[in-house]
């Protein structure tokens, strides 16, 4: 599947280190999304960005910042991470409505903190 | 405890043997997804059911939605190896918003040759 890609698929940094993950859609859709899936962990959304919607989940720190450039591309920058933050961050698409949405997801980067 | 539940947490069944998977919710549904995920990897979707009483089928997998009791199953019909993995149901429980979606924990699945 290569619909919606994302890179690097593996990625480990230092506390201190900046990165940034990068997700982009080859599927027309208007809608991109963040998730953090941890060990153990339901899947958690972190970021919506669409034409209607803009969600940020409250409880993400401000140590994760998205941007989204256009429809296509969506990035995600990462500065002063913990070690909890180490999971697999998964970007997803879709073009939906309110009410009917199916995601599709790319194959995540695993993300470890050290 | 989450807002949606999933159940069992894992199964191993031998092939060809059916199975179900339960996801309650403790919330009003309304939309209910379904996805399966490799270890590590994104997730591919499966099914997506609106309206109680809604039962999809896709080869061998089938879910139901029974909104009145809040719940959806999928039930996989003489399992292959092919079916082992996690599957995660979705659904927008928080918002209304198909967009903001609430995961269960997911079922991992293991299907024994």
């Amino acid at each position: 599947e290569t619909g919606v890609t994302q890179t690097p698929r593996h990625l480990v940094m230092g506390m201190t280190n900046k990165k940034s993950l990068k997700c982009e859609q080859h599927l027309g859709h208007n809608a991109m999304y963040w998730y953090k899936q941890s060990a153990k962990k339901p899947l958690e959304l972190m970021f919506v960005y669409s034409l209607e919607e803009r969600v940020e989940n409250n409880s993400v720190p401000s140590r994760f910042s998205p941007e989204c450039p256009n429809s296509s591309h969506l990035f995600l920058h990462l500065h002063t991470l913990q070690p909890e933050d180490s999971a697999l961050y998964l970007c997803a698409s879709s073009q939906g409505s309110y009410r009917v949405n199916e995601q599709y997801f790319g194959p995540g980067t695993r993300l470890t903190v050290t | 405890s989450q807002e949606l539940e999933q159940s069992p947490q894992s199964l191993i069944v031998q092939e060809g043997k059916n199975l179900t998977i339960n996801c309650t919710s403790s919330k009003t549904l309304y939309g209910l997804y379904w996805y399966k995920q490799k270890y590590g990897e994104g997730l591919i979707f499966l099914m997506m059911l609106q309206k109680g009483g809604e039962e999809k089928s896709h080869e061998k997998i089938t879910a139901k939605l029974d909104e009145k009791k809040q719940q959806s199953s999928l039930h996989i019909t003489a399992s292959q190896p092919s079916h082992a993995g996690i599957y995660l149901c979705g659904a927008a429980i928080s918002s209304g918003s198909a967009r903001q979606l609430t995961f269960g924990s997911g079922t991992q699945l293991t299907v024994l040759p």
